[in-house]
């Protein structure tokens, strides 16, 4: 079936813009899940969504971070004002509890 | 909260040799440590995971082994093939396996 999707997979913008990355998560995966990898780096958590439940904001770095999951699908992470340092690939991972988190091919965000 | 730690960060073996990822945890209530590959430009994908109420599991030319005491758990690859070649991130999550501390990743290379 189907895997975690992402879109851009490339996103170059001017510092100072704002951008949106969206993920597609795989189809009744309840949880969702965004990590920041900069360049040669782990992975950051960011944000997570489990089903209804308010989410777990613990991992945004700064009040420019956003993210939002509209009907229990979709996901949505917004970067206002971006920052060079803002440059990093942003990937998207879901699971269906309490199994493995499957990750998407990523974003690469280039601010420039 | 969890910290995760992972050596080595590179990692050059030939072809056939064995390789031996090790990390060590923190959190002494974690209780699920995942494994993933990471090929350039890709998104990290699963490779194995073991939980807390075992000490090895094995697939194949991969296995992984965990010492609860020790708070540390490691990555065996046997008969290693060029294609095994990538970035591999050990992980750590707590109870209920809702979010992955991850290890900083090494990078290993496996020449013919």
């Amino acid at each position: 079936g189907a895997g975690v999707s992402q879109s851009p997979s490339n996103k170059v913008t001017e510092k100072g813009k704002d951008v949106e990355l969206r993920c597609d998560p795989i189809s009744g995966h309840t949880a969702l899940y965004w990590y920041r990898q900069s360049l040669g780096q782990g992975l950051e958590f960011l944000i997570y969504f489990q089903g209804n439940s308010a989410p777990d904001k613990s991992g945004l770095p700064s009040d420019r971070f956003s993210a939002e999951r509209t009907g229990g699908s979709v996901s949505t992470l917004t970067i206002q004002r971006t920052q060079q340092e803002d440059s990093a690939v942003y990937l998207c991972a879901s699971k269906s509890s309490p199994d493995t988190q499957y990750f998407g091919p990523g974003t690469r965000l280039t601010v420039l | 909260g969890e910290n995760v730690e992972q050596h080595p960060s590179t990692l050059s073996v030939q072809e056939g040799d064995s390789a031996v990822i090790k990390c060590t945890y923190s959190d002494s209530a974690s209780n699920y440590f995942p494994w993933y590959k990471q090929e350039l430009g890709k998104g990290p994908q699963l490779i194995i995971d073991i939980r807390s109420n075992v000490g090895e599991k094995k697939d194949q030319r991969i296995a992984v082994t965990l010492n609860k005491t020790a708070k540390h758990f490691s990555l065996h690859i046997t008969e290693t093939q060029p294609e095994d070649s990538a970035v591999y991130f050990c992980a750590a999550s707590g109870v209920g396996f809702q979010k992955l501390v991850f290890g900083t990743g090494t990078r290993l290379l496996v020449s013919p």
